[in-house]
């Protein structure tokens, strides 16, 4: 199947700094990538849907000043985390999907820890 | 997209038959079934997906009943690493709104 990654895998920052985590599908083009985060022992929550080109599209609750999200390529979205704060600790996840199925590849995640 | 039910939790004894049942009573007449899994502290890895007919892949086979309000993920041969949150999603469109899911435990 198709191979999406994130980087880094684990980030560790300062409450106040912002932190920017890359996902990449490496061997096809991703016309859509969303990004999700997932607190222990929760199911994964929806955050943004970005198509390559175009302002993202937010959930409700989810603040767009504070998850700034870049599509800029085909192959990259780029989630960064401003002026982050312990609440922000999660697992963030990262999808691509191609533009002839729904379907959507996982990435491995990024355990975000704010201290 | 249509709100899925799954139980919990579930144990299959290694080399048996895994069974992971889904109701989606209010699924619409172009939604999807996807079913996804997600080993611990790692993104979710796709399955099987249908529409109306049953589905066989490599991985697992899905049976949806003929009113499409539930289906069945099956697991065929269940080993160790088979153990983890199975996930089926209703979907219309590209968005994929994750239930609880159902945390199945493959006992030796």
């Amino acid at each position: 199947g198709a191979v999406v990654s994130q980087h880094p895998s684990r980030v560790i920052c300062k409450s106040g700094t912002s932190v920017k985590i890359e996902c990449r599908s490496l061997d096809f083009q991703a016309t859509t990538m969303f990004w999700y985060r997932q607190f222990p022992k929760k199911s994964l929550m929806l955050m943004a849907t970005s198509n390559e080109g175009s302002k993202a599209t937010y959930e409700q609750g989810v603040e767009k000043d504070k998850f700034l999200i870049n599509h800029a390529s085909l192959t990259l979205s780029t989630l960064t985390v401003t002026s982050a704060h312990p609440e922000d600790s999660s697992f963030y996840i990262c999808s691509a999907s191609g533009s002839l199925t729904y379907e959507q590849y996982f990435g491995p995640g990024t355990r975000l820890t704010v201290t | 997209d249509a709100k899925t039910t799954q139980p919990t939790s579930m144990d299959c004894a290694e080399g048996r038959a895994a069974n992971l049942p889904c109701n989606h009573s209010t699924i619409s007449g172009n939604e999807y079934v996807y079913w996804y899994r997600q080993i611990h502290s790692q993104g979710p890895q796709y399955i099987i997906h249908g529409l109306k007919n049953n589905e066989t892949n490599e991985m697992a086979s899905l049976i949806i009943t003929e009113d499409r309000k539930s289906s069945t993920l099956i697991l065929p041969h269940a080993t160790l690493r088979d153990t983890a949150v199975y996930y089926c999603i209703g979907v219309t469109g590209n968005q994929f709104y994750f239930g609880t899911g159902t945390s199945l435990t493959v006992i030796p």
